[in-house]
């Protein structure tokens, strides 16, 4: 069964609206999650690294202030992203470090699709 | 930069046929993962490769590292339908001074789709 829990897995919404995307591990604590970012027929890219009880960290070329990360607890990592335009469109993944060198879990993804 | 790349991007092939995905990375690493995903959805894990001369085998694919070349293959043999998918290779960059990030970073991925 599923690890991570990731929701909603679509949005479809006008431009200028915020969204909020949930990312849950089940049955175990997560003090690290990470947020990718997959456009269509493209590779994923990591967006940032969400840590519990401090600030996340965002790779090279990621707004801080547009896509803001909230880790409040051990298994709950939430993305926004603030007034979203029509080029944040994109497939939002999230995943929770396996043990010791196992992969990682994957969410099941969320498509956001501004209009 | 750690840059992980591909080829081919996109593979056509027949069905009963072989063939072999590669997977290059431009700095050291000793963890490199398989994924696949289909159209749609998130990435299902396939492989996990963590030494020099690693090899594993699930059904029809077969992966394997060399580290000092810094190159991962991903073999099918006599592919079927099943296996159309896009492939993903992911490396997991070193800490300077030794362990891992954890963050994975993602290959070009590999469209293939079978034809019967």
């Amino acid at each position: 069964g599923a690890v991570v829990s990731q929701h909603p897995s679509r949005v479809i919404c006008k431009s200028g609206t915020s969204v909020k995307i949930e990312c849950r591990s089940l049955d175990f604590q997560a003090t690290t999650m990470f947020w990718y970012r997959q456009f269509p027929k493209q590779s994923l890219m990591l967006m940032a690294t969400s840590n519990e009880g401090s600030k996340a960290t965002y790779e090279q070329g990621v707004e801080k202030d547009k896509f803001l990360i909230n880790h409040a607890s051990l298994t709950l990592s939430t993305l926004t992203v603030t007034s979203a335009h029509p080029e944040d469109s994109s497939f939002y993944i999230c995943s929770a470090p396996g043990r010791g060198n196992q992969p990682q879990h994957f969410g099941d993804g969320t498509r956001l699709s501004i209009l | 930069e750690l840059k992980v790349e591909q080829n081919p991007l996109f593979l056509s092939m027949q069905e009963g046929k072989n063939y072999t995905i590669y997977c290059n990375y431009s700095t050291t690493s000793d963890r490199l993962y398989w994924y696949r995903q289909d159209p749609g959805k998130s990435l299902e894990s396939l492989f996990v490769l963590l030494s020099n001369g690693a090899v594993k085998q699930e059904g029809r694919l077969m992966a394997s590292l060399d580290t000092k070349a810094r190159l991962s293959t991903l073999h099918i043999t006599a592919a079927v339908h099943d296996l159309s998918a896009t492939y993903f290779c992911a490396v997991d960059p070193p800490l300077n001074y030794g362990g891992a990030t954890n963050k994975l970073i993602f290959g070009t991925g590999t469209l293939l789709a079978v034809q019967p």
